[in-house]
């Protein structure tokens, strides 16, 4: 296995437009995490599923952002209408509850809104 | 709602001398506790955590943490630290009822020669 993986790492858009970022995570792990980092911060909580089913979600997210995760195994996370504030390294992490408990994280998305 | 704080946002501290990064937890129930630690321009990755057991936690490079259930808080250290140290340092929480793992803002650990 080789980790979490994210896809893309880069990407720029134009202000308005919609983007849509994949995570695969490490295939036995039934948890999967959304975090955003900005510059200087730490890790902020997005949200996250247990296999298929999305357990919270930040009520700091605004209803342009939204996360699936159709069948239990990768994710996606979009973001529609992108502002300029969206400009941020999106992180996928994951973890197995009864086994690990801490989370591995991918290299992340780097997005940014121009 | 569990929750991180992490009270210095940099700490300068000289090579070969030992360094403390504090970190302060909030949760009504209990809880698993990590650092996590992200050197320049690369990902994540654990350098210990705390899951139950003994209260002093040793992880990579050297690193260990105490839990302080009192005090709530579970303080990094390291004896002698080296300029390969140079990072952001960042603890997390994880409250068992419901896993979600909350992250501090994070400390910038910076290595005077």
């Amino acid at each position: 296995d080789t980790g979490v993986s994210q896809d893309p790492r880069h990407k720029i858009t134009k202000r308005g437009q919609n983007v849509t970022f994949r995570c695969d995570p490490i295939s036995e792990h039934n948890r999967l995490y959304w975090y955003r980092q900005t510059l200087g911060q730490g890790p902020e909580f997005l949200t996250y599923f247990q296999n298929e089913a999305q357990l919270e979600k930040s009520r700091l997210l605004s209803d342009r952002f939204s996360a699936e995760r159709p069948k239990g195994s990768f994710s996606t996370l979009e973001i529609q209408r992108t502002e300029q504030g969206d400009s941020a390294m999106y992180l996928c992490a994951s973890s197995s509850r009864t086994v690990n408990t801490e989370a591995f994280f991918g290299q992340g998305t780097r997005l940014t809104v121009v | 709602a569990q929750s991180v704080t992490q009270l210095d946002s940099q700490v300068p501290v000289f090579e070969e001398a030992p360094v403390e990064l504090r970190c302060n937890y909030s949760s009504s129930v209990s809880v698993y506790l990590f650092w996590y630690v992200q050197y320049p321009n690369q990902g994540l990755q654990l350098l210990l955590k705390y899951l139950s057991g003994s209260t002093l936690v040793k992880g990579i490079n050297g690193f260990e943490a105490e839990f302080n259930k009192s005090q709530t808080s579970f303080h990094l250290r390291k004896p002698s630290v080296h300029i390969s140290d140079t990072a952001e340092y960042f603890c997390a929480v994880s409250d068992l009822r419901d896993d979600k793992i909350i992250f501090g803002k994070g400390t910038r650990l910076h290595i005077l020669p």
